[in-house]
């Protein structure tokens, strides 16, 4: 089944504390995206990848990092978690480029006390 | 700052009638236009995609963009209650993509 997995799907935790948000996908996508969802303001972009070592910075990339060492991978790093950086992230990929529609993985709730 | 503008609704109709969401944007370079749908808790999933101006049907669903105006709109048509849902507008310039705030549609039994 053609899939973007995210783990975890839940996780609450404290100030400052590292965490990483794993996303894979099984498609052979080129393109992976991150974006955080809040209330009243929609999916924002973090970072995106066009492809293997390629990344680039999203509207809103602030206290994130990513990487993208196989093409299937494109995990989201926190390294210094805030409580501003809770939210609902979403990770997406698609063929090509982001003018493809994407595909989005089930979603995961940080919470940052 | 390129910006993609949504009446946040809700957005209420009654079951059998027509749906239309509205969606403008700033980018005059975005060359793709997207509608999804997302139910309460769940990941957005891709409703219609749209390239060029005119439009585009798809079952219930018709996507309709004029790039003049900067508009994309979506209408979905004997609108159902499982239609009821948050749908997000989208839209591309080939690498970044910008989500508007999305419009709440409740379809009334």
């Amino acid at each position: 089944e053609a899939q973007v997995t995210q783990n975890p799907r839940y996780l609450i935790t404290v100030t400052g504390k590292k965490l990483t948000v794993t996303c894979s996908q099984n498609m052979n996508h080129e393109y992976m995206s991150w974006y955080r969802q809040d209330p009243g303001l929609g999916l924002r972009q973090i970072y995106y990848s066009m492809n293997v070592e390629v990344t680039d910075k999203g509207d809103v990339p602030e206290g994130y990092k990513v990487s993208r060492k196989e093409k299937r991978n494109f995990p989201l790093i926190l390294e210094s978690p805030s409580p501003n950086q809770t939210s609902l992230y979403f990770c997406a990929s698609s063929l090509g480029d982001s003018n493809q529609p994407q595909h989005f993985g089930d979603g995961t709730r940080l919470s940052i006390l | 700052q390129k910006e993609v503008e949504q009446n946040s609704g809700p957005l209420s109709v009654p079951e059998g009638a027509i749906a239309s969401l509205n969606c403008t944007y700033s980018d005059r370079g975005s060359q793709s236009f997207f509608w999804y749908r997302q139910y309460s808790g769940k990941s957005p999933e891709l409703i219609m995609s749209i390239y060029s101006n005119g439009d585009k049907e798809d079952g219930r669903f018709t996507a309709q963009l004029n790039k003049a105006s900067q508009y994309v709109s979506l209408l979905i048509r004997d609108s159902q209650p499982s239609d009821s849902a948050t749908y997000l507008c989208a839209v591309s310039g080939g690498f970044k993509t910008i989500f508007g705030a999305g419009t709440r549609l409740f379809v009334k039994a």
